[in-house]
């Protein structure tokens, strides 16, 4: 298994403005992904960040809108930018890893944005 | 495209009784299937996985059945206590990619 935080737990923003969400593993892991959450609904890949790569986005997502970085094994960032009402949502960091014949995905706690 | 589906939005179940969530998914093509639980302000949590080469996985107080004639997942709940109260999804891949397909999920209420 792994242990996952992200800071900030919750934030309120204005639009127009960016905001950074951290994400920190306890272990090394090779795939991290970061998904949206809108409330009361399922969750969305939005990218996919593998260290010393450029994250790869689903389709509905653009780098200019989500920035990402991952500059080691054990963190990544996801920045929401020029944020509007609709960015209001919970956004998820997420790690897989091996367990033997399957590839387990952990969850953070995620990080509930709201946009006024 | 693929989807996976839940049939129940909402499932209350008494505390003791047993439930039994179900998922739908669409691509034949996956292999590979987890069932999470997300309590409120939480991220989501493993409970159970099971491959597309077995029906019936248990774990504690916990049993997945796959049927992938009908393409159909469940998850069942063992003597339901109200620490269950959740809401639940299954997730679906297939081999040669990670990407996971999260179904609508279902709230499970555990009346006292």
């Amino acid at each position: 298994s792994a242990v996952i935080s992200q800071k900030p737990s919750r934030d309120i923003c204005q639009r127009g403005t960016s905001l950074t969400i951290q994400c920190q593993v306890d272990s090394q892991v090779t795939m991290m992904f970061w998904y949206r959450q809108q409330p009361g609904q399922s969750l969305t890949l939005i990218a996919t960040a593998n260290q010393g790569s450029e994250a790869t986005y689903e389709s509905g997502f653009v780098i200019d809108k989500f920035p990402i970085s991952r500059p080691n094994l054990t963190f990544s960032t996801l920045t929401v930018s020029n944020m509007s009402p609709e960015d209001s949502s919970i956004y998820l960091c997420s790690v897989e890893v091996s367990g033997g014949l399957s590839y387990e995905q952990y969850f953070g706690p995620g990080t509930r944005l709201t946009v006024t | 495209g693929e989807s996976v589906g839940l049939h129940l939005p909402t499932l209350s179940v008494q505390e003791g009784d047993n439930s039994i969530i179900n998922c739908a998914y669409s691509n034949s093509a996956s292999d590979y299937f987890i069932w999470y639980k997300q309590e409120s302000g939480k991220g989501p949590q493993f409970i159970i996985d099971i491959r597309s080469n077995m029906d019936k996985r248990q774990g504690q107080r916990v049993t997945v059945l796959l049927n992938k004639t009908v393409k159909h997942l469940s998850l069942q709940i063992a003597a339901t206590q109200p620490g269950d109260s959740a809401v639940y999804f299954c997730a679906e891949s297939a081999s040669g990619t990670y990407k996971y397909i999260f179904g609508t999920g279902t709230r499970l209420k555990v009346l006292a």
